[in-house]
């Protein structure tokens, strides 16, 4: 099993261009995650879908957009990207109420 | 306010010095905490789950408790392979999606 896996690892964009980073998750979960993790402030959730169909908003999902594929594939969408939303990306997955599973991130740079 | 509070920011030990974590929490009622390592460029990767006061969990030179405030994390007698961020996130009982992360404690076994 792959567990949960990324892509890209690695982004550099410039303002204003627009990306889609792709999480797959092969452990048949339900709910998945997309995370960002600053220094100095930790991991901080954007957007969840705790099953096929739904998506929901995070702490801080102003400039993200997320698509629910299907129950395996859970992408964000950076429409205008910000030099704010350089970050790391993490997905995660979980069954409802259990503890998420982390994908290895993706490092994205804005400039 | 949910928080998530993990002491010390930094340690550092000799090798085979054991030492402990901290993880205190403020939430209306716990449903879970969970202990993650993380080592630098990857994503957190689980360690433990605690869901009552009085319980614990060991894993190799690991043991995690729970009191009704905080969890703690002993290391015994460490080895330098042990060197990583140790995230600690409680899951409020009223939300079964959300986690409340702690900053982490980045922890340094010499050799």
């Amino acid at each position: 099993n792959a567990g949960v896996t990324q892509t890209p690892k690695f982004q550099v964009l410039k303002t204003g261009q627009s990306m889609t980073l792709q999480c797959a998750q092969d452990m048949n979960h339900n709910s998945m995650y997309w995370y960002r993790q600053d220094p100095g402030m930790g991991l901080r959730l954007i957007y969840y879908s705790a099953s096929e169909g739904t998506t929901d908003k995070g702490e801080v999902p102003n400039g993200y957009n997320v698509s629910r594929l299907n129950k395996r594939e859970f992408s964000l969408r950076l429409e205008s990207a910000a030099p704010s939303q350089t970050s790391v990306y993490f997905c995660a997955s979980s069954e409802i109420g259990r503890s998420p599973y982390f994908g290895p991130g993706t490092r994205l740079t804005v400039t | 306010e949910d928080q998530v509070t993990q002491s010390p920011e930094a340690l550092r030990l000799q090798e085979g010095e054991s030492s402990s974590l901290n993880c205190s929490y403020t939430v209306s009622g716990l449903r879970g905490l969970f202990w993650y390592r993380q080592d630098p460029g990857k994503g957190p990767e689980f360690l433990f789950t605690l869901y009552s006061a009085g319980e614990e969990k060991e894993k190799e030179r690991l043991k995690a408790t729970l009191t009704k405030k905080e969890s703690f994390l002993h290391i015994t007698a460490p080895k330098p392979e042990d060197s990583a961020t140790y995230l600690c996130a409680v899951q409020d009982a009223g939300n079964n999606r959300k986690l409340i992360w702690g900053l982490g404690t980045s922890l340094a076994v010499n050799p």
